[in-house]
């Protein structure tokens, strides 16, 4: 079984829809939970950043975490084509700076 | 733009060579990380290096190295390449170790094998 699950897509909405995207893991040592954003041939950038279960909102991004069922969502709301790009759900354990990634889902909005 | 470098941008080599990828972190940043981005196997850590000091390895293989300079730069070196090696190496920095902590991402380095 694989650490990390994340389905690659595409996934395709028009602009101003509510997007969901998500990763489940089977780690329960993870404590650390990231959501990166990465353009084509560009570096990831990191977009979220949390600690516990619960919800964090920064914009129009909302993450998500529910520890007891090892997933963790990202919402996007109001998309725009500028949100077009793969995001990737990223993991690490407390005192383990290595992070494990899942394979990225492929976002596509169009006007 | 993350505050990360790295150079070069694109290498293109042949089987068997040697190159060496450079990584300057963020200002203030005492750990670098390196990372290979391939379309089958996804983003994979490869090494991590805090203040001049190797810290934690991954999926490393023998024939790669990397070391961490006085002045935090790093460099990655991948010698008798296979073709199997043409991927996409990032370089990422973070703060300290032992912590939570989030890592930033560099621009990459393309590097294909012929």
């Amino acid at each position: 079984q694989k650490e990390v699950e994340q389905d690659p897509g595409p996934l395709s909405v028009p602009e101003g829809a509510i997007v969901s995207l998500n990763c489940t893991y089977s780690n329960s040592a993870f404590q650390y939970f990231m959501w990166y954003r990465q353009y084509s041939r560009k570096g990831p950038e990191l977009l979220m950043y949390t600690y516990s279960s619960g919800n964090k909102e920064d914009g129009r991004f909302t993450a998500q975490v529910d520890k007891s069922s090892k997933y963790i969502s990202l919402f996007i709301r109001d998309s725009q084509p500028s949100d077009s790009a793969t995001y990737l759900c990223a993991f690490h354990k407390t005192g383990f700076q290595k992070l494990v990634f899942g394979t990225g889902t492929r976002l596509l909005v169009s006007p | 733009d993350s505050g990360v470098t790295q150079t070069p941008k694109h290498l293109i080599t042949a089987t068997g060579q040697r190159v060496t990828l450079r990584c300057s972190p963020r200002s203030g940043d005492l750990s670098v990380y390196w990372y290979q981005q391939s379309l089958d196997q996804g983003l994979q850590f490869l090494i991590q290096y805090y203040n001049g000091e190797e810290r934690a390895k991954g999926n490393i293989l023998e024939r790669f190295s990397a070391q961490q300079f006085p002045d935090l730069h790093s460099e990655l070196n991948l010698s008798s390449l296979e073709l199997g090696d043409s991927a996409l190496y990032f370089c990422a920095s973070g703060p300290r170790t032992g912590s939570q902590e989030t890592q930033y991402f560099g621009p990459g380095t393309r590097l294909l094998v012929l």
